[in-house]
């Protein structure tokens, strides 16, 4: 069975860091791309960045370019989110999402639990 | 960017009826990279439909996917209790990924 289990979540200040780590299990993470979707509270979901198999290729959404910075470990099964620099408009549930194989332009067949950001002083 | 349009907002239907959601895209999507997810409050969205009319492993097949170009279709043909949630669509044609707003099915 696929598991996605995100932490690392929590309430920062604006300007503060956060790193968010999502740990696989029940598939070859190393053969499948990964991505982040974040869902602020009460809103729809958006798509933040993806990360391919190898890392080889990496995309970010225009609102978190140059803030945000993913990154994997497969010999660990894990995905990681580094955020820095965090707004309040980064407030959001975090969750790690995979397609069914590789590649960017694919539904997401698995999802974590989610992981709460709350950016606030 | 690709623009989703998803109606109506919220869809008010009783059990046993039919729900049918619009998802409507600024661009055509093609035929084969659409989705559409369901979400219960407080859980992670869970894929339905992935190229626009395949149904993704576990769902019911009282869920099912049309449409082509930028006009695609959600169909619960009888809605169980279980059913009453937000469905959003999502496109994977082009960066970045975007989702539509979502259209909330309530109980009548």
């Amino acid at each position: 069975e696929v598991q996605l289990v995100e932490s690392g979540g929590g309430l920062v200040q604006p300007g503060g860091s956060l790193r968010l780590s999502c740990a696989a299990s029940g598939f070859s993470f190393s053969s499948y791309s990964m991505n982040w979707v974040r869902q602020a509270p009460g809103k729809g979901l958006e798509w933040v960045s993806y990360i391919s198999s190898s890392s080889g290729t990496i995309y970010y959404a225009d609102p978190v370019k140059g803030r945000f910075s993913i990154s994997r470990d497969n010999a660990k099964n894990s995905l990681y989110l580094e955020m820095n620099s965090l707004r309040a408009e980064d407030t959001a549930v975090y969750y790690c999402a995979s397609p069914n194989g590789a590649g960017y332009y694919s539904a997401q067949h698995y999802w974590g639990q989610g992981t709460l950001v709350t950016v606030s002083s | 960017e690709i623009v989703l349009t998803q109606s109506p907002g919220t869809l008010s239907l009783s059990p046993g009826e039919r729900a049918t959601l619009s998802c409507r895209a600024s661009q055509s999507v093609g035929s084969s990279y659409l989705a559409w997810y369901q979400q219960k409050p407080g859980q992670a969205p869970r894929l339905l439909i992935y190229a626009s009319s395949s149904r993704a492993t576990g769902i019911p097949d009282r869920f099912s996917g049309s449409g082509s170009g930028t006009d695609f279709t959600l169909t619960i043909s009888r809605l169980e209790p279980e059913d009453f949630a937000v469905y959003y669509c999502q496109q994977y044609v082009t960066s970045p990924l975007t989702f539509g707003a979502g259209t909330k099915v309530v109980i009548k």
